[in-house]
Formats: structure tokens, sequence, C-alpha cells
């Protein structure tokens, strides 16, 4: 099993809703991220969660809150977000090991906020 | 800090006619550099890292250190080739990527 599932594949959401997107994977990496990616730009770090303690980040907005609850999920919980912060989600994990790390990406969430 | 650069925004060739998407970048350490794949609504996808030195698909890039660039390349292009194409990097012990800005590969019938 070499994939990142992610859940929903797309969201829905008012400035004043509450939500989570969710990753999980089961390659027992230990690194997990969160990538922010609008239409035709490239990906965006976020956060960077290295053994279940949040190792990095990337100055984010406090609506934007991250989640390690174990080694296999990774969480990412929007509160009060503005339209601008519509975009893909993208969540990735990877071994932690510096000569044999792969960063293998999910699908990504589709978020758009009305 | 380090930085990935991809000059060519869009880029379109014929099928079977050679590609080559360009990739430099600055990072005073000794860096580790990617490609990623990216077809239309599809996940990115790891194409190729340079320290593996093997040819995916077809495509093959080199680290040029001395040019510190990392073109991909592919002698014979085919219609399903066409994606956007990411340049990435990781410096140091860093776990995480800096991306390029991506180019958008259209090989033509």
């Amino acid at each position: 099993d070499t994939e990142v599932t992610q859940t929903p594949k797309h969201l829905v959401m008012g400035m004043t809703n509450k939500k989570s997107l969710k990753c999980e994977q089961h390659m027992g990496h230990r690194a997990m991220y969160w990538y922010k990616q609008k239409a035709k730009k490239p990906p965006e770090l976020m956060f960077v969660y290295s053994y279940e303690k949040l190792s990095i980040n990337e100055s984010v907005p406090s609506r934007f809150s991250p989640e390690c609850p174990n080694s296999s999920l990774l969480n990412l919980h929007l509160h009060a977000l503005q339209p601008e912060d519509s975009a893909l989600y993208l969540c990735a994990s990877s071994q932690e090991r510096t000569d044999r790390d792969t960063i293998y990406f999910g699908e990504g969430s589709w978020l758009t906020v009305v | 800090a380090q930085r990935v650069t991809q000059p060519e925004k869009l880029l379109s060739v014929f099928k079977g006619a050679p590609v080559e998407l360009k990739c430099n970048y600055s990072y005073s350490g000794s860096p580790e550099l990617f490609w990623y794949v990216q077809y239309s609504r599809q996940r990115l996808q790891l194409l190729l890292r340079h320290i593996s030195r093997e040819s995916i698909k077809g495509f093959t890039a080199d680290l040029n250190k001395g040019e510190t660039s990392f073109h991909l390349k592919k002698p014979f292009a085919q219609e399903e080739d066409s994606a956007m194409y990411y340049c990435a990097l990781r410096a140091g012990s860093a776990r995480q990527l800096t991306f390029g800005s991506g180019t958008q590969l259209t090989v033509l019938p």
C-alpha cells in the first residue's frame, strides 16, 4: 500500500463553519505534511509533523489547526475561513530517513469557501 | 534560502519530438532534486529523483552542480506525457520540498 488517502475529496463551507480535512497513510511513515495548492500553482508547505509532533508551521493563520492523533492520521481543522482559502489541500507523508525518503502525496481535498 | 526556477510556464511539442523541461536551483549546500508530475485532476506523483539516476517513462534528468540545473529530458514525447511538471528541491536535513512554479507540457498529435 503506497497510498495517502484524503477525505473528503470536495468540501464547500461557509465562512462561519467548522470543518475538518482528514488524511491517512498505512506505510509506516513518520513524517506527514499539509500543503496548499492554488490552481496552476505549485504546492506551498503549511505544516510538517515528525513523529506525531509539529515540527514546522510555515506562518499559517490560526484559522487552520493541524492535529496528528497518531502516526497514521493527520487532520486539518478549519474555522472561520476566508474565500481566498479556497484551494486544493494536499496531504503527504514520508519515512523520515534522509537518504531513502520519498514524499508521497494524496489526491487532495478541494476546498471552496463561500 | 533555497529556490527552484522553472523558466517555462508552458511548453508544447509534437508527438515524437524531443522534449526538455528546464529546472535551475539555488542552494548553498548539497541538495536533493526531484521531478514530480501532476496529470489532469490526479495526484502529484514522483517521477524522478537525482540520487536514483533511473529512467521513468523514458524521462531522464541529470544533476549538473556546475550549472545548478536538473533538466528533465525525453527523446520522443508521447501524447500521454501531457501534464504539469514540477521540479522540487529538498535542502539538507529538511523534510519538506521546495517546488518550482511548474511547466505545463502539451504534446500535440
